[in-house]
């Protein structure tokens, strides 16, 4: 399965500003899907990025707030914009490499703190 | 909509014993389910998947589970607990993201947390 490098692996970052999230996988896939979980919470689905096309985003998510780039098959960044306590989770990158039939596999996540 | 179920929030099971995690699921299809486990700061590990055949999967670390149709379950076991079983648990099922593509998207249940007592 692939091997997912996820960074940074925490912050903490004052209300307002922004942070950039980086998913690198050791190989090509179509698929790219961000997930946030927030504190004792379950996994929700952010957007799902597919390699030059828009990502498209669930609802709850706009791309204001949460832009998501994908220039190639093995690299995708997600930022969170003008952030506020709220937005203090774990965010995890996850791929798909062959429509699930691998399994998804999970990068490690990113424990955002937002004082 | 998909949904998934996982009724227990907490379990705490004693090291030797048998463990079974239980997960409900909502689809209309013939369901993609998954087990992941989160062990405290880190990722999520996949335990084993059912897709189709034989119903009864095999995973990692001596994890098994059911898919029962009828049910709409997909029960996760174990027969003898490990202290270094104590994790978060989830339950996930597929859903098809785009169409003609075969790709999904997962939905996860709210997760269950084992605790293991010596």
């Amino acid at each position: 399965s692939a091997v997912i490098s996820q960074k940074p692996s925490r912050d903490i970052c004052q209300r307002g500003t922004s942070l950039t999230i980086q998913c690198q996988v050791d190989s090509q896939v179509t698929m790219m899907f961000w997930y946030r979980q927030q504190p004792g919470q379950s996994l929700t689905l952010i957007a799902t990025a597919n390699q030059g096309s828009e990502a498209t985003y669930e609802s709850g998510f706009v791309i204001d707030k949460f832009p998501i780039s994908r220039p190639n098959l093995t690299f995708s960044t997600l930022t969170v914009s003008n952030m506020s306590p709220e937005d203090s989770s774990i965010y995890l990158c996850s791929v798909d490499k062959q429509q699930g039939y691998d399994g998804y596999t999970f990068g490690s996540g990113t424990r955002l703190t937002v004082v | 909509a998909q949904s998934v179920t996982q009724p227990d929030i907490h379990i705490t099971v004693s090291e030797g014993a048998s463990l079974e995690l239980r997960c409900n699921y909502s689809y209309g299809a013939t369901p993609y389910l998954f087990w992941y486990v989160q062990s405290p700061g880190q990722g999520l590990q996949l335990l084993l998947k059912y897709f189709s055949g034989d119903t009864l999967v095999q995973g990692i670390k001596g994890f098994e589970a059911e898919f029962k149709r009828s049910q709409s379950s997909f029960n996760l076991r174990k027969p003898s607990v490990h202290w270094s079983d104590a994790a978060e648990y989830f339950c996930a099922v597929g859903a098809r993201v785009l169409m003609n593509t075969g790709f999904q998207k997962l939905v996860f249940g709210t997760g269950t947390r084992l605790l293991v007592s010596p």
